[in-house]
Protein backbone atom coordinates (compact mmCIF):
# COMPACT_ATOMS: atom_id res chain seq x y z
CA UNK A 1 0.00 0.00 0.00
CA UNK A 2 1.04 3.66 -0.36
CA UNK A 3 1.14 6.48 1.93
CA UNK A 4 1.82 10.26 1.67
CA UNK A 5 3.36 12.01 4.76
CA UNK A 6 2.85 16.14 4.40
CA UNK A 7 5.51 17.03 6.92
CA UNK A 8 3.85 20.51 7.91
CA UNK A 9 0.39 21.01 9.02
CA UNK A 10 0.55 24.59 9.07
CA UNK A 11 2.77 27.04 6.88
CA UNK A 12 2.92 30.61 7.70
CA UNK A 13 4.75 33.13 5.31
CA UNK A 14 4.03 36.68 4.67
CA UNK A 15 3.12 37.84 1.13
CA UNK A 16 5.05 38.26 -1.86
CA UNK A 17 7.47 35.27 -0.29
CA UNK A 18 8.52 32.16 -1.55
CA UNK A 19 6.88 29.29 0.13
CA UNK A 20 7.98 25.39 -0.28
CA UNK A 21 4.84 22.68 0.63
CA UNK A 22 6.51 19.63 1.68
CA UNK A 23 5.27 15.93 0.21
CA UNK A 24 6.78 12.63 0.74
CA UNK A 25 5.38 9.23 -0.53
CA UNK A 26 6.07 5.74 0.35
CA UNK A 27 5.04 2.91 -2.36
CA UNK A 28 6.48 -0.60 -3.65
CA UNK A 29 5.63 0.64 -7.67
CA UNK A 30 5.69 3.58 -9.89
CA UNK A 31 3.09 6.77 -8.59
CA UNK A 32 1.61 9.56 -10.39
CA UNK A 33 1.57 12.07 -8.51
CA UNK A 34 -1.17 15.22 -7.72
CA UNK A 35 -1.56 18.40 -5.83
CA UNK A 36 -4.89 19.96 -4.84
CA UNK A 37 -5.79 23.35 -3.26
CA UNK A 38 -9.10 23.78 -1.07
CA UNK A 39 -10.51 26.98 -0.01
CA UNK A 40 -12.99 27.29 3.03
CA UNK A 41 -15.89 25.47 2.43
CA UNK A 42 -15.15 24.19 -0.96
CA UNK A 43 -13.99 21.08 -3.07
CA UNK A 44 -10.81 20.60 -4.46
CA UNK A 45 -9.15 22.38 -7.22
CA UNK A 46 -6.11 20.58 -9.41
CA UNK A 47 -3.34 22.81 -9.05
CA UNK A 48 -0.80 20.36 -10.61
CA UNK A 49 0.12 16.27 -11.58
CA UNK A 50 2.85 13.94 -12.67
CA UNK A 51 2.12 11.41 -14.38
CA UNK A 52 5.15 11.58 -16.59
CA UNK A 53 8.18 12.95 -18.55
CA UNK A 54 10.05 15.68 -17.05
CA UNK A 55 9.87 15.97 -13.26
CA UNK A 56 8.92 19.72 -12.92
CA UNK A 57 5.89 20.56 -13.74
CA UNK A 58 4.11 23.46 -13.25
CA UNK A 59 0.52 24.57 -12.63
CA UNK A 60 -1.99 26.83 -11.99
CA UNK A 61 -1.98 29.98 -10.19
CA UNK A 62 2.09 30.27 -10.23
CA UNK A 63 2.70 26.88 -8.63
CA UNK A 64 5.18 24.39 -9.74
CA UNK A 65 6.18 21.01 -8.30
CA UNK A 66 9.24 18.75 -8.38
CA UNK A 67 9.24 15.05 -8.82
CA UNK A 68 12.31 13.13 -7.35
CA UNK A 69 12.39 10.10 -7.26
CA UNK A 70 15.19 8.87 -5.08
CA UNK A 71 13.76 11.12 -2.26
CA UNK A 72 10.65 9.82 -2.76
CA UNK A 73 9.30 13.60 -2.97
CA UNK A 74 6.78 15.89 -4.59
CA UNK A 75 7.44 18.85 -3.11
CA UNK A 76 5.20 22.56 -4.38
CA UNK A 77 6.33 25.49 -4.56
CA UNK A 78 5.81 29.42 -5.31
CA UNK A 79 8.67 31.90 -6.11
CA UNK A 80 6.32 34.85 -4.47
CA UNK A 81 2.90 34.06 -2.68
CA UNK A 82 -0.32 35.76 -2.26
CA UNK A 83 -2.91 36.54 -0.01
CA UNK A 84 -5.66 34.72 -1.52
CA UNK A 85 -3.02 32.26 -1.54
CA UNK A 86 -4.66 31.15 2.17
CA UNK A 87 -5.69 27.74 1.75
CA UNK A 88 -5.17 24.04 2.83
CA UNK A 89 -3.50 21.96 0.05
CA UNK A 90 -2.96 18.27 -0.34
CA UNK A 91 -0.96 16.07 -1.72
CA UNK A 92 -1.68 12.64 -3.36
CA UNK A 93 -0.70 9.62 -4.85
CA UNK A 94 -2.62 6.83 -6.90
CA UNK A 95 -0.77 3.70 -8.33
CA UNK A 96 -3.45 2.46 -11.20
CA UNK A 97 -4.43 5.45 -13.61
CA UNK A 98 -6.78 3.25 -14.63
CA UNK A 99 -8.69 2.78 -11.60
CA UNK A 100 -7.48 6.54 -10.14
CA UNK A 101 -7.91 5.63 -6.42
CA UNK A 102 -6.50 8.75 -4.80
CA UNK A 103 -4.16 8.13 -1.68
CA UNK A 104 -4.10 11.94 0.19
CA UNK A 105 -1.56 13.77 2.48
CA UNK A 106 -3.13 15.23 5.84
CA UNK A 107 -3.27 18.52 4.51
CA UNK A 108 -1.00 21.57 4.68
CA UNK A 109 -2.81 24.83 5.74
CA UNK A 110 -0.42 28.11 4.17
CA UNK A 111 -1.23 30.93 5.58
CA UNK A 112 -0.30 34.19 4.02
CA UNK A 113 -0.43 37.12 6.11
CA UNK A 114 0.39 40.88 4.53
CA UNK B 1 -10.25 21.82 -16.77
CA UNK B 2 -12.98 19.24 -16.12
CA UNK B 3 -16.41 20.47 -14.25
CA UNK B 4 -17.98 18.36 -11.59
CA UNK B 5 -21.27 20.03 -9.94
CA UNK B 6 -22.63 18.76 -6.92
CA UNK B 7 -25.73 19.89 -5.36
CA UNK B 8 -27.31 20.87 -2.37
CA UNK B 9 -24.06 23.11 -1.29
CA UNK B 10 -25.70 22.77 2.09
CA UNK B 11 -28.31 20.75 3.43
CA UNK B 12 -30.36 20.76 7.44
CA UNK B 13 -32.63 17.78 7.73
CA UNK B 14 -34.18 16.45 11.08
CA UNK B 15 -32.56 13.35 12.56
CA UNK B 16 -33.99 9.75 10.99
CA UNK B 17 -34.80 11.46 7.42
CA UNK B 18 -32.74 10.60 4.48
CA UNK B 19 -30.90 12.97 2.21
CA UNK B 20 -29.71 12.52 -1.61
CA UNK B 21 -26.90 14.46 -2.75
CA UNK B 22 -26.38 14.82 -6.11
CA UNK B 23 -22.85 14.62 -8.35
CA UNK B 24 -22.88 15.50 -11.97
CA UNK B 25 -19.77 15.75 -14.38
CA UNK B 26 -21.02 18.39 -16.57
CA UNK B 27 -18.58 18.17 -19.70
CA UNK B 28 -17.29 14.38 -19.46
CA UNK B 29 -18.08 10.92 -19.18
CA UNK B 30 -17.25 9.53 -15.80
CA UNK B 31 -16.77 6.25 -16.02
CA UNK B 32 -15.54 6.09 -12.53
CA UNK B 33 -17.58 8.54 -9.40
CA UNK B 34 -15.61 8.68 -6.19
CA UNK B 35 -17.62 9.46 -2.60
CA UNK B 36 -15.35 11.24 0.30
CA UNK B 37 -16.25 12.48 3.55
CA UNK B 38 -14.40 15.10 5.64
CA UNK B 39 -14.30 16.17 9.13
CA UNK B 40 -13.14 19.46 10.18
CA UNK B 41 -9.48 20.04 9.75
CA UNK B 42 -8.90 16.67 8.20
CA UNK B 43 -8.18 15.09 5.29
CA UNK B 44 -10.90 13.13 2.80
CA UNK B 45 -11.94 9.71 3.56
CA UNK B 46 -12.97 7.61 0.67
CA UNK B 47 -16.32 5.77 1.07
CA UNK B 48 -17.06 4.37 -2.14
CA UNK B 49 -16.27 3.82 -5.47
CA UNK B 50 -18.66 3.57 -8.25
CA UNK B 51 -18.08 2.37 -12.16
CA UNK B 52 -21.30 3.31 -14.11
CA UNK B 53 -23.34 0.65 -14.07
CA UNK B 54 -21.94 -1.42 -11.41
CA UNK B 55 -22.37 -1.55 -7.99
CA UNK B 56 -20.35 0.82 -5.43
CA UNK B 57 -17.26 -0.56 -3.94
CA UNK B 58 -17.17 0.68 0.00
CA UNK B 59 -14.03 1.15 1.99
CA UNK B 60 -14.09 -0.82 4.80
CA UNK B 61 -15.62 0.15 8.39
CA UNK B 62 -18.38 2.11 5.85
CA UNK B 63 -21.95 0.82 5.97
CA UNK B 64 -23.60 0.32 2.66
CA UNK B 65 -26.62 -0.04 3.57
CA UNK B 66 -26.42 3.61 5.23
CA UNK B 67 -24.93 5.15 2.67
CA UNK B 68 -26.63 4.21 -0.61
CA UNK B 69 -24.99 5.24 -3.90
CA UNK B 70 -26.46 4.68 -7.48
CA UNK B 71 -24.34 6.00 -10.67
CA UNK B 72 -26.60 5.15 -13.55
CA UNK B 73 -25.26 7.11 -15.75
CA UNK B 74 -22.30 8.73 -16.81
CA UNK B 75 -22.63 12.13 -15.83
CA UNK B 76 -24.72 11.51 -12.44
CA UNK B 77 -24.13 9.50 -9.19
CA UNK B 78 -26.11 10.12 -6.08
CA UNK B 79 -25.11 9.65 -2.44
CA UNK B 80 -28.12 9.25 -0.38
CA UNK B 81 -27.61 9.74 3.09
CA UNK B 82 -30.85 7.36 5.26
CA UNK B 83 -32.17 7.70 8.56
CA UNK B 84 -29.72 10.06 9.14
CA UNK B 85 -28.23 10.90 12.32
CA UNK B 86 -26.01 14.05 14.03
CA UNK B 87 -23.08 11.87 13.73
CA UNK B 88 -23.43 11.49 10.15
CA UNK B 89 -23.12 15.43 10.15
CA UNK B 90 -20.01 16.13 8.09
CA UNK B 91 -18.85 17.71 4.36
CA UNK B 92 -19.02 15.21 1.82
CA UNK B 93 -17.31 15.68 -1.51
CA UNK B 94 -17.62 13.90 -4.90
CA UNK B 95 -14.84 13.38 -7.28
CA UNK B 96 -15.37 11.35 -11.08
CA UNK B 97 -12.49 10.17 -13.43
CA UNK B 98 -13.30 9.25 -17.46
CA UNK B 99 -12.84 9.89 -20.51
CA UNK B 100 -11.13 12.83 -22.77
CA UNK B 101 -9.87 16.24 -20.44
CA UNK B 102 -10.81 13.55 -17.17
CA UNK B 103 -8.65 10.39 -18.39
CA UNK B 104 -7.03 9.04 -15.21
CA UNK B 105 -7.25 12.55 -13.27
CA UNK B 106 -10.26 13.02 -10.46
CA UNK B 107 -11.71 15.97 -10.50
CA UNK B 108 -13.76 17.46 -7.45
CA UNK B 109 -17.67 18.47 -6.67
CA UNK B 110 -17.85 22.16 -3.78
CA UNK B 111 -18.34 19.52 -1.33
CA UNK B 112 -22.08 19.44 0.23
CA UNK B 113 -22.00 20.47 4.06
CA UNK B 114 -24.49 18.01 5.85
CA UNK B 115 -26.03 18.94 9.25
CA UNK B 116 -28.58 16.87 11.03
CA UNK B 117 -30.46 18.21 13.80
Amino acid sequence: AQSVTQLDSQVPVFEEAPVELRCNYSSSVSVYLFWYVQYPNQGLQLLLKYLSGSTLVKGINGFEAEFNKSQTSFHLRKPSVHISDTAEYFCAVSVNLGYSTLTFGKGTMLLVSP
Amino acid sequence: GAVVSQHPSWVICKSGTSVKIECRSLDFQATTMFWYRQFPKQSLMLMATSNEGSKATYEQGVEKDKFLINHASLTLSTLTVTSAHPEDSSFYICSASGTSIAKNIQYFGAGTRLSVL
